[in-house]
């Protein structure tokens, strides 16, 4: 069965670095989506992303986020300059058509650890 | 405020019993209601969706309820197994928008031999 894939599962970097998240998204789907839960919390909307723009973002996402499709099968979130707050798991999802009633598909996320 | 609540945080039950979840929910509008199962450190599985129109949707031993008049769903296991295990987290779609999901706090079920 098709899924989605993230690397890596881990990162840990230092803040102030920059990081790429990186997820491969189920290959016949076309919408995007960034989500983190940041432990013990609940998951968070980050952003979504269609026909190579940002279709909506969060207050969360701020102009240190970015995302990018940089090839035909990649979904890269770009955090330019980590903080401590940003130490997270970060879940990528991508679903067949942006309908409300359409399943969104979980990768496994990637644990980034800002020391 | 969009928000979703689930009670109880965390429950303990013995293999084989039956046990039912809570969700309460303030968003609107409202378009679709999701049941997600994540296993600790793994990315959230969709286990059952309900519109408002719905109020009942099984998949194997889940059963969901939603009551859209009073906000609420429920998520019945029967029969659980140790591999039932896991945080079930209650998702709400709010209508006119993108496909951006509100998720709950979760609870976190420990099914014991």
């Amino acid at each position: 069965e098709p899924e989605v894939t993230q690397t890596p599962s881990h990162q840990v970097t230092q803040m102030g670095q920059e990081v790429i998240l990186r997820c491969v998204p189920i290959s016949n789907h076309l919408y995007f989506y960034w989500y983190r839960q940041i432990l013990g919390q609940k998951v968070e909307f980050l952003v979504s992303f269609y026909n190579n723009e940002i279709s909506e973002k969060s207050e969360i996402f701020d102009d240190q986020f970015s995302v990018e499709r940089p090839d035909g099968s990649n979904f890269t979130l770009k955090i330019r300059s980590t903080k401590l707050e940003d130490s997270a798991m970060y879940f990528c999802a991508s679903s067949e058509v942006d309908d409300p009633t359409d399943t969104q598909y979980f990768g496994p996320g990637t644990r980034l650890t800002v020391l | 405020k969009n928000q979703v609540e689930q009670s109880p945080q965390s429950l303990i039950i013995l293999e084989g019993k039956n046990c039912t979840l809570q969700c309460n929910y303030t968003v609107s509008p409202f378009s679709n209601l999701r049941w997600y199962k994540q296993d600790t450190g793994r990315g959230p599985v969709s286990l059952t969706i309900m519109t408002f129109s719905e109020n009942t949707k099984s998949n194997g031993r889940y059963t969901a309820t939603l009551d859209a008049d009073t906000k609420q769903s429920s998520l019945h296991i029967t029969a659980s197994q140790l591999s039932d295990s896991a945080s079930y987290i209650c998702v709400v779609s709010r209508g006119g928008a993108t496909n951006k999901l509100i998720f709950g706090t979760g609870t976190l079920l420990a099914v014991q031999p």
